[in-house]
């Protein structure tokens, strides 16, 4: 079970709005630490696509967002497009550096 | 250019020790401001994160792992190296290594394309 809980799918039309929510406790989110999203495509390593909450790593398009509120984060994707389609997770550490996935979100683009 | 490299074995019998090298090229390992990641995935399944190592030879181990796991590193050789004890089938997985950069906050920033292992009989 993970330490962070995500939805295991989500899905939306192309152009559409969709968002995924990524729950952590006081240990993680609520302490502070960060939140990194990632985005993994069929066959592929995962990418880095959102890093501490909100920012976007060069190359990564501005559809792409990410929140925080309380001990919990979320990912948001605007202007939904075929290729978005792909597994997300998010990530986070500990006090002790130690770091744990969401169990990660299966995106489909109807 | 930033690149991370996974190597092993690809079958490894049940009770055995794995032991997996991640050779970087593009950062030094000696960066104050980098640090590697190991992850696995199980087919099908989501990622798990196994452990991580920096500069000053800080190392953080996954909970649920940490007595089986090691991970150390060889800065002239630019290579990470993770073992794993007493392998399980349920080990099976494709492992990969990443990057930590400080200036994504400990986000992996750069990824290795994953070794495939199995673990059977």
């Amino acid at each position: 079970q993970s330490v962070l809980t995500q939805p295991p799918s989500v899905s939306g039309a192309p152009g559409q709005r969709v968002t995924i929510s990524c729950t952590g406790s006081s240990s993680n989110i609520g302490a502070g630490y960060s939140v990194h999203w990632y985005q993994q495509l069929p066959g592929t390593a995962p990418k880095l696509l959102i890093y501490d909450y909100r920012n976007r790593p060069s190359g990564v398009p501005v559809r792409f967002s990410g929140s925080k509120s309380g001990t919990s984060a979320s990912l948001a994707i605007t202007g939904l497009q075929a290729e978005d389609e792909a597994d997300y997770y998010c990530q986070s550490y500990d006090s002790r550096l130690s770091g744990s996935f969401g169990g990660g979100t299966k995106l489909t683009v109807l | 250019q930033v690149t991370l490299k996974e190597s092993g074995p690809v079958l490894v019998k049940p009770t055995e020790t794995l032991t997996l090298t991640c050779t970087v090229s593009g950062f030094a390992l000696s960066n104050g401001r980098m640090g590697v990641s190991w992850i696995r995935q199980p087919p099908g399944k989501a990622l798990e994160w196994l452990a991580n190592i920096f500069s000053n030879d800080e190392k953080s181990y996954s909970t649920s792992l940490n007595s089986r796991l090691t991970i150390s590193q060889d800065t002239s050789k630019s290579q990470v190296v993770l073992t794993m004890t007493n392998v399980d089938p349920v080990d099976t997985a494709t492992y990969y290594c990443a990057r930590n950069s400080v200036t994504y906050y400990y986000g992996m920033d750069v990824w290795g394309q994953g070794t495939t292992v199995t673990v059977s009989s």
